[in-house]
């Protein structure tokens, strides 16, 4: 079945600098989509990318829907302590009507 | 994700008790999902329900675990003879469902904890 890669893993950045961060597949997916779970939270909706090569940003965040439709991208600019958790990223396989497959997530530290 | 509502938000059971989580999705959503998430890990799939049907349960463990999505009230996990293995947070998101663009938005989750 459809996997996604999400890369870093984790990663520790100073506070002001900016992140960026990726989300991979062998597949062709439809729709991208962006959470960010708070520790001991729910994951909450940041972007949602419906074309290949689209951008959409909300704040200080932008992300994009890759041209080949197998990836998508997440930057942060300027970052604040309050960025700190896990970003997922999920897609809807190219079959429209089969479930979102969610990335394994990347892990945001931020040092003051 | 303040729509979907998932109670309780904490659960302590006994190993050999049942557990059963309730999540009400988003007003006008008929599409639930319930994931589990392990410390330090990802959300893992477990099953998708619209209203009275299950759809998709190929994350589901084949015995002790059950879901149901009935015509009125909320969705229900639940889970018998609870074992240690079994503490985790397990989440509910729901979507408006229709094929494009069907976003999940998610409950602050229920956290097991099996003594």
């Amino acid at each position: 079945g459809q996997q996604l890669n999400q890369s870093p893993q984790s990663m520790f950045i100073q506070e002001g600098e900016d992140v960026s961060m990726n989300c991979t597949s062998s597949s062709i997916f439809n729709t991208w989509l962006w959470y960010k779970q708070d520790p001991g939270e729910g994951p909450v909706l940041l972007i949602a990318l419906y074309k290949a090569g689209e951008l959409t940003s909300n704040g200080r965040l932008t992300a994009q829907f890759g041209i080949t439709r197998k990836d998508s991208f997440l930057n942060i600019s300027a970052s604040i302590p309050s960025d700190v958790g896990i970003y997922f990223c999920a897609g809807q396989p190219n079959n429209y009507g089969q479930n979102f497959v969610f990335g394994p997530g990347t892990r945001l530290s931020v040092l003051p | 994700n303040a729509g979907v509502m998932q109670n309780p938000r904490h659960l302590v059971r006994r190993r050999g008790q049942e557990a059963r989580l309730r999540c009400s999705p988003m007003k006008g959503h008929s599409h639930v999902y319930w994931y589990r998430q392990l410390p330090e890990e990802g959300l893992k799939f477990m099953v998708y329900l619209q209203k009275e049907n299950i759809i998709d349960e190929s994350g589901m463990p084949k015995e002790r675990f059950s879901a149901e999505f009935p015509k009125e009230g909320p969705s229900i996990l639940r889970i018998q003879q609870v074992v240690r293995g079994d503490s985790a947070a397990y989440f509910c998101a729901s979507s408006p469902g229709g094929a494009i663009g069907n976003i999940q938005y998610f409950g602050a989750g229920t956290r097991l904890s099996v003594l």
